[in-house]
């Protein structure tokens, strides 16, 4: 079954404490990306990835950091999580091209305190 | 810069009765867009998408959307609603030959029996 699989789906953590939200496709997508959903604010764009060791900034970079090692997955790095960085949290993947649909996980529920 | 403005945060219809969700956007160039739906506690689902083909886009479920550049509009629209059509509606945007994808901050639909 073709999909995007984000673990953990839930995480409580404490201000300071790295933490990494895994995100894997099964659909061999060359294009990746990570959003954060906030009440009132839609989703916005924190990182993408076109390919493999190439990443670029969102709206929303701050506080975060990502890599694209391999073709399939694309973790989402909090080196120093901080209580505004609690929220929900998608990774995507789509095709390049005319065929750009994206692809979403079930979400990560992030709390902070 | 690109931008969309979704103009209701909520709207409720009666079951039966037509869906009107209403996007309007900002883009310097050619621009692809998207309606995504959220139902509760889930992930985002394509409903239609538009890249510069036919200005009537279809979609799943009954909805579709008409691009109206001269408006720079691209309304959700769909005749009948039904209870399963209660969710969240997203409005995306992205400037062609990029894959920076702006959200909007989306409109809650309620249908009422």
């Amino acid at each position: 079954e073709a999909q995007v699989t984000q673990n953990p789906r839930y995480l409580i953590t404490v201000t300071g404490k790295k933490l990494t939200v895994t995100c894997s496709q099964n659909m061999n997508h060359e294009y990746m990306s990570w959003y954060r959903q906030d009440p009132g604010l839609g989703l916005r764009q924190i990182y993408y990835s076109m390919n493999v060791e190439v990443t670029d900034k969102g709206d929303v970079p701050e506080g975060y950091k990502v890599s694209r090692k391999e073709k399939r997955n694309f973790p989402l790095i909090l080196e120093s999580p901080s209580p505004n960085q609690t929220s929900l949290y998608f990774c995507a993947s789509s095709l390049i091209g005319p065929k750009n649909i994206q692809y979403f996980g079930a979400g990560t529920r992030l709390s902070v305190l | 810069a690109q931008s969309v403005t979704q103009l209701d945060s909520h709207v409720s219809v009666s079951e039966g009765t037509p869906v009107l969700l209403r996007c309007n956007y900002s883009s310097s160039y050619s621009p692809s867009l998207f309606w995504y739906v959220q139902h509760p506690n889930k992930g985002l689902q394509l409903l239609l998408k538009y890249t510069s083909a036919a200005t009537l886009v279809k979609g799943i479920n009954g909805f579709e959307a008409e691009f109206k550049k001269s408006e720079t509009s691209f309304h959700l629209t769909k005749p009948s609603a039904h209870m399963s059509d209660a969710a969240e509606y997203f409005c995306v945007v992205s400037e062609s030959g990029t894959y920076k994808y702006i959200f909007g901050t989306g409109t809650r639909l309620k249908v009422l029996a």
